[in-house]
């Protein structure tokens, strides 16, 4: 069965470093997003992304963020800068189609992003 | 700000009864709404979508939509011990997510 494949599944990092989360969504989806959850905490919404630009962005997607589709099947997330508080499980989705008739969006296994 | 909430707290319920989950949404112009479920440490698992006003029925599960309402909701039945998790309900064009109801079935 098609799946999101999401790596590393942790990653440490330093304080001021930056980090790429990588992500292969499913291959036949045209729409893909990232989230955050911060440990205990909900589901954040940070970005989603189509046709090779940003589709909606969350007040939490500032410019320490951003997002490419290097190739035809990656999906990174770019954060610089990293601060103690951006440690958290990112989650890559993706979704056949999005906007306000979207279908449903599967998950990858996240990766868990630890700053010290 | 277009929000999903889901407002109820942890809920607990016996082996055997029915769960039931509550969700609203701010977006009208939204269509299609989702509901996950989360085991602690692992990613969202979709159980269930919904995209028309009414019922939608899948085994346990039945989703609820009231659009004029901008309500869902989800009922489980004959609830088991392993639908403990966090529910969250997902909807709107940029797939937001509630804060989730942590259910617990005792047995």
């Amino acid at each position: 069965e098609p799946e999101v494949t999401q790596t590393p599944s942790h990653q440490v990092t330093q304080m001021g470093q930056e980090v790429i989360l990588r992500c292969v969504p499913i291959s036949n989806h045209l729409y893909f997003y990232w989230y955050r959850q911060i440990l205990g905490q909900k589901v954040e919404f940070l970005v989603s992304f189509y046709n090779n630009e940003i589709s909606e962005k969350s007040e939490i997607f500032d410019d320490q963020f951003s997002v490419e589709r290097p190739d035809g099947s990656n999906f990174t997330l770019k954060i610089r800068s990293t601060k103690l508080e951006d440690s958290a499980m990112y989650f890559c989705a993706s979704s056949e189609y999005g906007g306000l008739w979207n279908t449903e969006a599967f998950f990858g296994q996240g990766t868990r992003l630890t700053v010290v | 700000q277009k929000e999903v909430e889901q407002n109820s707290g942890p809920l607990s319920v016996p082996e055997g009864a029915i769960a039931s989950l509550n969700c609203t949404y701010s977006d009208r112009g939204s269509q299609s709404f989702f509901w996950y479920r989360q085991y602690s440490g692992k990613s969202p698992e979709l159980i269930m979508s919904i995209y028309s006003n009414g019922d939608k029925e899948d085994g346990r599960f039945t989703a609820q939509l009231n659009k004029a309402s901008q309500y869902v909701s989800l009922l489980i039945r004959d609830s088991q011990p392993s639908d403990s998790a966090t529910y969250l309900c997902a909807g709107g064009k940029d797939m937001r997510f509630g804060a989730g109801t942590r259910l617990t079935v005792k047995p």
